[in-house]
């Protein structure tokens, strides 16, 4: 049973049209995260949550957002979405201790495009 | 902040033979994790290592800690189709939330 489950798989916009990515989880770890992935790339973090607490990398673009409603549930928005924001998303889940935060489980990803 | 070498980028076996990829950090690691993508998926946490030069198992994968822990690798025994994917090596350390990936080895086997 898929324990990361991100909605849709697959997701088309416009140039400029707001859309949001779900994440939930049934592991019910302490820690959330979403990368985006371009062809051919290692996945690159855009923010995490440790619990309510919310942790933006210092090179995220404005335009990405995200909400943590409750410990199951995480979202991508993307306020205007650009030709150039096309890509894989990928939400991941760890629980926060030392050595397991880096043992990541990731969802199969919202596949991007944007017309 | 801290990189490493993930050796070779590409690697085209025919299947039945043995693979192995690298990672080489030029800084003394805490611990090293390794992860595996298949194309069009998403990665899957394979193993973590921490101890000076640790090996672990996985039935045909072996995964080594170097004594110095600054290198590891992954060996994968006599491949199959199945073991077709990306192959990441992540040397986040205690205080890092990001995965810090190597850029990967893709592996391609041959039938």
């Amino acid at each position: 049973d898929a324990m990361v489950i991100q909605n849709p798989r697959y997701q088309v916009t416009q140039f400029g049209k707001p859309v949001t990515l779900s994440c939930s989880q049934t592991l019910n770890h302490n820690v959330m995260y979403w990368y985006q992935q371009k062809s051919s790339q290692a996945p690159k973090l855009l923010f995490h949550y440790y619990d309510k607490d919310f942790n933006n990398e210092a090179d995220t673009p404005d335009n990405f957002q995200s909400r943590r409603p409750n410990t199951s549930f995480c979202f991508l928005d993307i306020r205007s979405p650009g030709l150039g924001d096309a890509a894989m998303y990928l939400c991941a889940t760890s629980r926060g201790s030392k050595l397991a935060k880096n043992i990541q489980y990731f969802g199969a990803g919202t596949r991007l495009s944007v017309l | 902040g801290q990189q490493v070498m993930q050796i070779p980028q590409y690697q085209h076996v025919q299947e039945g033979e043995d693979f192995t990829t690298y990672c080489n950090s030029s800084t003394t690691l805490s611990n090293i994790q390794w992860y595996k993508q298949r194309p069009g998926g998403h990665p899957v946490f394979l193993i973590q290592l921490v101890k000076s030069g640790e090996v672990k198992k996985q039935k045909r994968l072996t995964f080594q800690f170097g004594e110095a822990k600054k290198n590891s690798s992954l060996h994968i025994t006599a491949t199959q189709t199945t073991d077709v994917g990306t192959y990441f090596c992540d040397i986040s350390g205690a205080g890092s939330y990001q995965l810090t990936f190597g850029k990967g080895t893709k592996l391609s086997v041959i039938p």
